[in-house]
């Protein structure tokens, strides 16, 4: 079992829906990171958390320690947000990033 | 300031030929860590520098290997490449180690193919 599941695997959506990427991971972390990868491979991150939420934007991310579980939120999707987002988990007393399977978003006009 | 730089951005080495790819961290960022991504595997940790020093290695072969230098950049090296290294090399950056949770900075990758 991977130590960080992320679902779903694809997501097709229009052009204004709300969108749900969904995070679970089965280790003890220190932070947890959201990532976007465009077509080309260059990676930015959104979002680094270690409790509670954060905003940016039209972007949302929360994370329950207790659950092991973290979401990424889009409101108001616009096609440029199409885009593979990639959940990662910095393990607690290690030092380096585990990454999930990552989900492809594509959002039509 | 300038972003993560990663040079080449393409190559294509033949099986048992031997690779060097670079990366240049954001000014003032003095730790680089390194990820291979495959369709198969996805994104796996390579290793990670801060002040010309390995702090972590991933579960990778000994043919995988890198350095740091005094001004912060690093390189990686594959010997002796097989076709499943074909992949993109991400490097990142951060002004601290990762056990310090400081925010990454992605470079563009390079997509090495080998034949």
């Amino acid at each position: 079992k991977n130590e960080v599941e992320q679902s779903p695997q694809n997501l097709t959506a229009q052009e204004g829906e709300f969108i749900t990427i969904n995070c679970s991971y089965s280790v003890g972390i220190s932070a947890l990171h959201w990532l976007q990868q465009h077509p080309g491979g260059g990676i930015v991150s959104l979002f680094m958390l270690s409790s509670g939420k954060k905003k940016h934007g039209r972007l949302i991310a929360t994370i329950n320690i207790q659950e092991k579980h973290s979401s990424l939120h889009i409101t108001a999707s616009h096609p440029r947000d199409s885009a593979v987002y990639i959940c990662a988990v910095q393990i607690q007393g290690a030092q380096k990033l585990v990454f999930g399977q990552g989900t492809r978003l594509t959002i039509n006009p | 300031k300038a972003g993560v730089t990663q040079t080449p951005r393409y190559l294509i080495k033949t099986r048992g030929q031997q690779v060097t790819l670079s990366c240049s961290p954001i000014s003032g960022h003095r730790s680089v860590s390194w990820y291979q991504q495959t369709p198969g595997q996805g994104l796996q940790f390579l290793f990670e520098y801060f002040s010309e020093t390995q702090r972590n290695k991933g579960n990778f072969p000994g043919r995988f290997s890198g350095r740091q230098f005094s001004n912060s950049r690093s390189e990686m090296n594959v010997s002796t490449l097989e076709l499943g290294d074909s992949a993109l090399y991400l490097c990142a950056s951060s002004w601290a180690p990762r056990r310090y949770n400081s925010p990454l900075h992605f470079g563009n990758g390079t997509r090495l193919t080998v034949t």
